[in-house]
């Protein structure tokens, strides 16, 4: 199947860490990457990983990949209240004879002070 | 700075009516997307194009088409619109390949069909 699963909701205190984690089904993905949604806008790339990388850091993010368990996370550190927003992971799908970005449901990040 | 643009932002047709959802991108890409977002779904594929007048079927294509007449240009369209298409769709473009490329976003349509 294609599915790339998420929770669907967090709810973090503003300073500690969140993460954020992805399961995905396609082991040949080359690419995976997370994309990030604020309140009434379209998506935005945060980051990505290619897929023989265990880990990338960058800045308050890091990224881990287990290929074994097919699982993605993303670890936001120190979180701030402009965290708040929605979180896809997504996979490329080689299908058909073509590249397909497949996104997870999206998981609602909720920081409270 | 990269842009897709969506024409509308909200939309409120009814049962039944033919629906174009329209969206421009301004940085010459060859591959666009449409998207419908739902709660708790996420992002479903509806149709993508990778070229001029070429289209492709996604997960849900059903109800839908596409035309790509021009390189920029990707327009949606609900052949007969329903209830159940009531979402927020998006578009998006990329570069190819699509497997290193970033895909950029329009802002969303947010469409009511009643």
């Amino acid at each position: 199947g294609e599915d790339v699963e998420q929770s669907l909701f967090l709810s973090v205190r503003e300073g500690d860490s969140s993460v954020i984690n992805c399961t995905y089904t396609d082991s040949s993905s080359t690419y995976l990457y997370w994309y990030k949604q604020e309140p009434g806008a379209g998506l935005q790339l945060l980051t990505y990983i290619f897929s023989n990388m265990d880990m990338k850091q960058d800045q308050r993010l890091t990224v881990l990949l287990n290929k074994k368990d097919k699982h993605l996370s993303l670890r936001i550190a120190d979180t701030q209240t402009g965290d708040s927003a929605i979180y896809f992971c997504a996979e490329t799908l080689f299908s058909g004879g073509y590249n397909k970005l497949i996104f997870g449901a999206g998981t609602r990040l909720a920081v409270h002070p | 700075d990269v842009k897709v643009t969506q024409s509308s932002r909200y939309l409120v047709k009814r049962t039944g009516e033919k629906v174009f959802l329209e969206c421009v991108q301004d940085m010459d890409h060859e591959n666009m997307f449409w998207y419908r977002q739902d709660p708790g779904l996420g992002l479903r594929l509806i149709y993508f194009s990778y070229d001029v007048k070429m289209k492709e079927k996604g997960d849900i294509p059903e109800g839908y088409s596409v035309s790509r007449e021009k390189k920029e240009r990707f327009s949606l369209i609900l052949e007969s619109a329903s209830t159940n298409q009531t979402s927020m769709y998006l578009c998006a473009s990329s570069t190819t390949p699509l497997l290193r490329a970033e895909a950029f976003f329009g802002q969303g349509t947010r469409l009511t069909v009643v």
